[in-house]
């Protein structure tokens, strides 16, 4: 069975300076990717980032970076430069194999002082 | 702007009631999945429907039943409602083998409170 676990139920972090979100997974496919979605106050679901599990390279969209450990099984979500609008919940999710079926994280609140 | 659709946004019922959730799925998104998320239980996937047919199954009681029309889009029939059903419930897309990995995108959600 695939797990995801977000152990940080709150962090919160001073504007501009960066913040890491901890997410770490357990599964015994070889194959899958990790996903981290932004839900905002107003309750949609907004796509961040992707990492594959063969992908060398850790990814960056924009402010956001994953920061990859696969003997560690962590995929942390990385965002440089916070902003007031950073201010969500973040979910971490996992999608093994031939499934199209993300498993989720209970998820991280982030609150971004001025 | 994901480009899901989900009406309505907001749904207040009675216990014992029946209601349906309606989607549409961004354009040519052949597969819609539907979620529920609840303070207590967190985001679960209920059901995933290509083209159609019902692909996967998740945590969906009995008392739930989903479908996809040819047009794509997709209703979520929940009924017998319980006060435990008050959730927010996503609709989500994906364009299913088009991309070397099938990223989701989510609608605004109906927030469906069950008085």
């Amino acid at each position: 069975a695939q797990k995801i676990t977000q152990t940080q139920p709150g962090m919160f972090v001073q504007e501009k300076e960066a913040v890491t979100l901890d997410c770490t997974y357990d599964t015994s496919d070889q194959s899958y990717g990790l996903f981290w979605y932004k839900q905002p106050s107003s309750g949609e679901m907004i796509f961040l980032i992707y990492q594959g599990s063969y992908d060398e390279q850790n990814a960056t969209e924009g402010r956001y970076s994953l920061n990859f450990q696969k003997a560690r099984k962590s995929a942390n979500l990385v965002i440089s430069a916070s902003q007031l609008g950073d201010s969500a919940m973040y979910f971490c999710a996992m999608r093994v194999g031939g499934s199209y079926i993300p498993t989720f994280g209970r998820g991280t609140s982030l609150i971004v002082h001025p | 702007d994901s480009g899901v659709t989900q009406t309505p946004k907001h749904l207040i019922t009675a216990t014992g009631q029946r209601v349906t959730l309606r989607c549409s799925p961004r354009s040519g998104d052949l597969s819609v999945y539907w979620y529920q998320q609840s303070l207590d239980q967190g985001l679960q996937f209920l059901i995933q429907y290509y083209n159609g047919e019902e692909r996967a199954k998740g945590n969906i009681l009995e008392r739930f039943s989903a479908q996809q029309f040819p047009d794509l889009h997709s209703e979520l029939n929940l009924s017998s409602l319980e006060l435990g059903d008050s959730a927010l419930y996503f609709c989500a897309s994906s364009a299913l083998g088009g991309s070397s990995y099938n990223e989701q995108f989510f609608g605004p959600g109906t927030r469906l409170t069950v008085l």
